[in-house]
Order: C-alpha cells, then sequence, then structure tokens
C-alpha cells in the first residue's frame, strides 16, 4: 500500500486533456512539494514535474502539475498516442524521513 | 551529459548480501546527493535510501534500515548499496538516482531526484 494515492489507470483520447491525481496527508503533500515522473515500460523514470508546477528543460508544455492542500494533480493537454505511459508522483515525507511515491498510474491513450 | 552506471546486481540466495556500485559522470558528484529506488517486478517505485554530497546524512526506507548501508567515494565519483539480510521481496531493479537532499549548514531539504541510471537487477531466490 503507498503512502501516496493514484488510480491505477487513467485513459484519453488524442487531443483530450487527461489529469492524474495524487493525494497524500500533511506530512507529505500538504507540507511539501511534488514531483512527477514519466516511465515507459523497460526504462527508467524521467523527471517530469517537479517543485509542484516546474517543467525540466525539453519537457513539453502539455505537462503540467498543480497542489492544493493534501493532493496534487498532473494535467496532460493535447493528449498523444506518445504520451501513453506509467506516471508517478512523489513527495517527501517529514513523518517516515524519506522519499514517498504513489501506486503509479497507467494513461493508455484510446 | 549526466550518466549514472549501475553494476553488481545479481541473483543472490535469501540471507545473502549483495553490493551494488554506481559510477557517475557528467556532473560535480562531490556537490550532488545521490539515492537509491527500486522496483520490483511488476510493480511500483519504492524509495531505498539516500546520501548527502559529504556523505555526512544518510536516509533509509524503514523496509532496508539495519539491513542495507549506503555510502560513496567522492574521489571515485562512486555510490555504493551495502544489502545484508537479502530477503526475497528485496527482489528489484535498483536505480541508481542523482539527488534527493540538498543540505547547508547542517540543515537537509528535499531536492528532486532528477538523472536515473539504467538500473541493475538484484534477484533473491534459492
Amino acid at each position: 500500500q503507498s503512502v501516496l494515492t493514484q488510480p491505477p489507470s487513467a485513459s484519453g483520447t488524442p487531443g483530450q486533456r487527461v489529469t492524474i491525481s495524487c493525494s497524500g496527508s500533511g506530512s507529505n503533500i500538504g507540507s511539501k512539494t511534488v514531483n512527477w515522473y514519466q516511465q515507459f515500460p523497460g526504462t527508467a523514470p524521467k523527471l517530469l514535474i517537479y517543485h509542484n508546477n516546474q517543467r525540466p528543460s525539453g519537457v513539453p508544455d502539455r505537462f503540467s502539475g498543480s497542489k492544493s492542500g493534501t493532493s496534487a494533480s498532473l494535467a496532460i493537454s493535447g493528449l498523444q498516442s506518445e504520451d501513453e505511459s506509467d506516471y508517478y508522483c512523489v513527495a517527501w515525507d517529514d513523518s517516515l524521513n524519506g522519499w514517498v511515491f504513489g501506486g503509479g498510474t497507467k494513461l493508455t491513450v484510446l | 551529459e549526466v550518466q549514472l552506471l549501475e553494476s553488481g546486481g545479481g541473483l543472490v540466495q535469501p540471507g545473502g548480501s549483495l553490493r551494488l556500485s554506481c559510477a557517475a559522470s557528467g556532473f560535480t558528484f562531490s556537490s550532488s546527493a545521490m539515492s537509491w529506488v527500486r522496483q520490483a517486478p511488476e510493480k511500483g517505485l519504492e524509495w531505498v535510501s539516500l546520501i548527502s554530497d559529504n556523505g555526512h546524512s544518510t536516509y533509509y526506507a524503514d523496509s532496508v534500515k539495519g539491513r542495507f548501508i549506503i555510502s560513496r567515494d567522492n574521489s571515485k565519483n562512486t555510490q555504493y548499496l551495502q544489502m545484508n539480510s537479502l530477503r526475497a521481496e528485496d527482489t528489484a531493479i535498483y536505480y541508481c538516482v542523482k539527488g534527493g537532499i540538498y543540505c547547508i549548514y547542517g540543515d537537509c531539504y528535499p531536492q528532486p531526484m532528477d538523472y536515473w541510471g539504467q538500473g541493475t537487477l538484484v534477484t533473491v531466490s534459492s
């Protein structure tokens, strides 16, 4: 059971906007920033969003992040087939004194 | 270009030990914290451990505390993960990751883990 809760799956059609949620508590998301990773099968994760809503160089602006209270969201607009991947949220947890991940969300582009 | 190359994975019996290494290049290793994250087969990501840039601060997930030891050698641009008393549930791909924490004047703050190696597979089985 992951400390951060994500839906196991999400889907959308090309061009659509989809969001993936990540729910935590006051000791993690409620007091710390959230990062998001994208992982394709058989490859290492890639940093997609950091500090809630910042994009590393090279990440398309179709990807955006937000946070409110103890929850965070990843939004993907103008969905493309190459966005089909697994997405993970992560935050530092002050109670556990370490990083905690969400269980991951598998995004399917229909 | 940041490069992280893990080595040392393999098959080990329950109760055994293994030491993973991660050779880093493309950035100032001695100025960066380093982490280990693992992923069991067909499962999600699990943070394992991290070490500050100078090695003075270390952190562990409860699942490995007391069994795993993280260390680094800044003269060799390499970090290590000594894994003892291995269990079947430790079977996973272990990723070497740059970042995780930033320490200054004795205080440490979370910092995004930004670059990942390709991982090394550890299998614990009899």
